[in-house]
């Protein structure tokens, strides 16, 4: 049982967008920032959005970050088969002392 | 170019000891606090451990707390991890990643941009 609570899969069509959501608490995602990571198939994890809505350098602005209160969404538009993917969710426990992550939501682009 | 590269991992029998390193370049090491972090075969991600630039403040994942050592070597540029009384449970890929946000007074910008390839740790008899 994940700390942070994500959907285990969502799906959508090419071209079209999709949110996928991070639910926590007052002591991670209410009072620390929202990092998101995807993983492709048999590859290490990439971050995508970093400081709840900021995109390093290289990800493209169809990735986007928001966080309300003790939630956090990723939002990808125009998908393209090459994102499907993991996406996991992390943040800092305040009480815990530790990072959490999510389970981890398996994108299909159907 | 900034890398990571793990190393280190095998087979080992359960109660076993194993020691990981990550050979790290391409940015100052001893500027950043480091972490690992697990993977289980088909499951998801697994936080194991995060030491700071100096060395000065560690944190552990319950599950490996006071059985795993996370410790570095600023002249080296090397990251470690000591694992002890190792379980089955503890059978995952093994990545190290650089984590800019966490210093030795908040970690609450916590993440990590930076990752390894893996190396798998199998716990087995």
């Amino acid at each position: 049982q994940s700390v942070l609570t994500q959907p285990p899969s969502v799906s959508a069509a090419p071209g079209q967008r999709v949110t996928i959501s991070c639910s926590g608490s007052s002591s991670n995602i209410g009072n620390n920032y929202v990092s998101w990571y995807q993983q492709l198939p048999g590859t290490a994890p990439k971050l995508l959005i970093y400081d709840n809505n900021k995109r390093p350098s290289g990800i493209p602005d169809r990735f986007s970050g928001s966080k309300s209160g003790t939630s956090a969404t990723l939002g990808i538009t125009g998908l393209q088969t090459g994102d499907e993917a993991g996406y996991y969710c992390e943040t800092w426990d305040s009480s815990l002392s530790a990072v959490v992550f999510g389970g981890g939501t398996k994108l299909t682009v159907l | 170019e900034v890398q990571l590269v793990e190393s280190g991992g095998g087979l080992v029998q359960p109660g076993g000891s194993l020691r990981l390193s990550c050979a790290a370049s391409g940015f100052t090491f001893s500027s950043y606090a480091m972490s690992w972090v697990r993977q289980a075969p088909g499951k998801g991600l697994e936080w194991v451990s995060v030491i700071t630039g100096s060395g000065d403040t560690t944190y552990y994942a319950d599950s490996v707390k006071g059985r795993f050592t996370i410790s570095r070597d600023n002249s080296k540029s090397t990251l470690y991890v000591q694992m002890s009384s190792l379980r089955a449970e503890d059978t995952a890929v093994y990545y190290c990643a650089k984590a800019p946000g966490c210093s030795s007074t908040s970690c609450s910008r916590y993440y990590m941009d930076v990752w390894g390839k893996g190396t798998t740790v199998t716990v087995s008899s």
